[in-house]
């Protein structure tokens, strides 16, 4: 069993909807990330939270606003999606500091219509 | 910037054949490389690492050598199991940049019986 849990496991939406990913890790990490995994690309980080503070935003569109209220909870607020934002959304956690390793959630099929 | 690069697949092996995925990486500075396996309809897991030249990471069966004369890191095992069928991940920590991660584009070994 996965100390990550995101919900839901699938979701379709369309461009004019809001929706939000929930992930929870319950192994004391105080980081967290989100990634973007599309067919045939290698995975994007697009967000990472230090001790619940933003330390990284890769050039991620305003569509995807992450929340991290606590060190154990982290949201992707989705809105006005592009079909081409279509993704496994997947949320990992680790421990702050170098050589840490990732544990990533089972990921939120995303599919925008 | 940081890169990594992994033989493309599938790769298609009958059960107990040797295995080798081939990884080359590009890095400023001294990296941790990692492997990571990801299961269908599941996230990614850490297989294993090295954190530095020389260094050999094992785990299941599996291991890589960190080469830094090469900027290699390929995975191996002597005899995969049906169960082995994955997609693997070649990944790199820049010790400059926290424990954030740079994937290649992963490679689908797919074990016959």
């Amino acid at each position: 069993e996965t100390g990550v849990t995101q919900t839901p496991r699938h979701l379709v939406m369309g461009m004019t909807n809001k929706k939000s990913l929930k992930c929870e890790q319950h192994l004391g990490h105080n980081a967290m990330y989100w990634y973007k995994q599309s067919a045939k690309k290698p995975l994007e980080l697009m967000f990472v939270y230090n001790f619940k503070e933003q330390t990284e935003n890769n050039s991620v569109p305003s569509r995807f606003s992450p929340e991290c209220p606590n060190s154990s909870h982290l949201f992707l607020h989705l809105h006005t999606l592009q079909p081409e934002d279509s993704a496994l959304y997947l949320c990992a956690s680790s421990q702050v500091g170098d050589n840490s390793p990732l544990h990533f959630g089972n990921g939120t099929r995303l599919t925008v219509t | 910037g940081d890169s990594v690069t992994q033989m493309e697949g599938p790769v298609t092996l009958s059960e107990e054949a040797f295995l080798t995925i081939n990884c080359t990486y590009t890095a400023t500075g001294y990296p941790s490389l990692f492997w990571y396996v990801q299961y269908p309809g599941e996230g990614l897991q850490l297989l294993l690492k090295a954190t530095k030249a020389d260094d050999k990471g094992s785990n299941k069966g599996f291991e890589a050598t960190y080469r830094k004369e090469t900027t290699s890191f390929h995975l191996e095992k002597g005899s995969v199991q049906v169960s082995d069928s994955a997609v693997y991940f070649c990944a790199l920590s820049d010790n400059n940049a926290g424990n954030m991660l740079t994937f290649g584009g992963g490679t689908r070994l797919m074990v016959k019986p």
